[in-house]
């Protein structure tokens, strides 16, 4: 097993510039979130999704969007990056919301 | 809406000396779950609590769940340089998991 593949690792983009950061589990787990992590803040939920077709905001959505057309792969789409997006992206899967997370290996976006 | 918070940001400490975070809950928690993060990595899972109370001890860790239900606590006995990383909490609300700041170990030896 895979578990969860994010891809990519790195990423600069320019202000203005959309990009789609790409997520999938092989564990068959309903429950997916992506966090993105900035020093001194911890781990802020953008999205998430409890099933296929389902997805909800988090703590801190705007200037993301995300789709769940598939069980397996939950991207997360930047639709017009700005600076304040620079940070490093963690995507999430758990089989329910009571058993344990397992986090994909980050996307480190930087923004200029 | 739901925020964790956690204590202290950041802790030195001695190889040896014992470590303790605290985490606590703008409201009632179904579950807490801690994981740690290396540096440069993911965080990976530790461990969940569930009931008011309750304890669990994972070799040097104990972990803790408040009786009420909105703060736990990670302790770490006689620290080592393996332990060097950043600790999270994270708290489950309706139908989200919402992280903890964090708080970040540095173990010298």
């Amino acid at each position: 097993n895979a578990g969860v593949t994010q891809t990519p690792k790195f990423q600069v983009l320019k202000t203005g510039q959309s990009m789609t950061l790409q997520c999938a589990q092989d564990m068959n787990h309903e429950y997916m979130s992506w966090y993105r992590q900035d020093p001194g803040m911890g781990l802020r939920l953008i999205h998430y999704s409890v099933g296929a077709g389902i997805t909800d905001q988090g703590e801190v959505p705007n200037g993301y969007n995300v789709s769940r057309s598939t069980t397996e792969d939950f991207p997360l789409r930047l639709l017009s990056a700005a600076p304040s997006q620079t940070s490093v992206y963690f995507c999430a899967s758990s089989k329910t919301l009571n058993t344990e997370a397992f986090f994909g290996q980050g996307t480190r976006l930087t923004v200029v | 809406g739901q925020q964790v918070m956690q204590i202290p940001q950041y802790q030195h400490v001695q190889e040896g000396e014992d470590f303790t975070t605290y985490c606590n809950s703008s409201t009632t928690l179904s579950n807490i779950q801690w994981y740690k993060q290396r540096p440069g990595g993911h965080p990976v899972f530790l461990i969940q609590l569930v009931k008011s109370g309750e304890v669990k001890k994972q070799k040097r860790l104990t972990f803790q769940f408040g009786e009420a239900k909105k703060n736990s606590s990670l302790h770490i006995t006689a620290t080592q340089t393996t332990d060097v990383g950043t600790y999270f909490c994270a708290g489950r609300g309706t139908d989200k998991l919402i992280f903890g700041t964090g708080t970040r170990l540095q173990v010298f030896p």
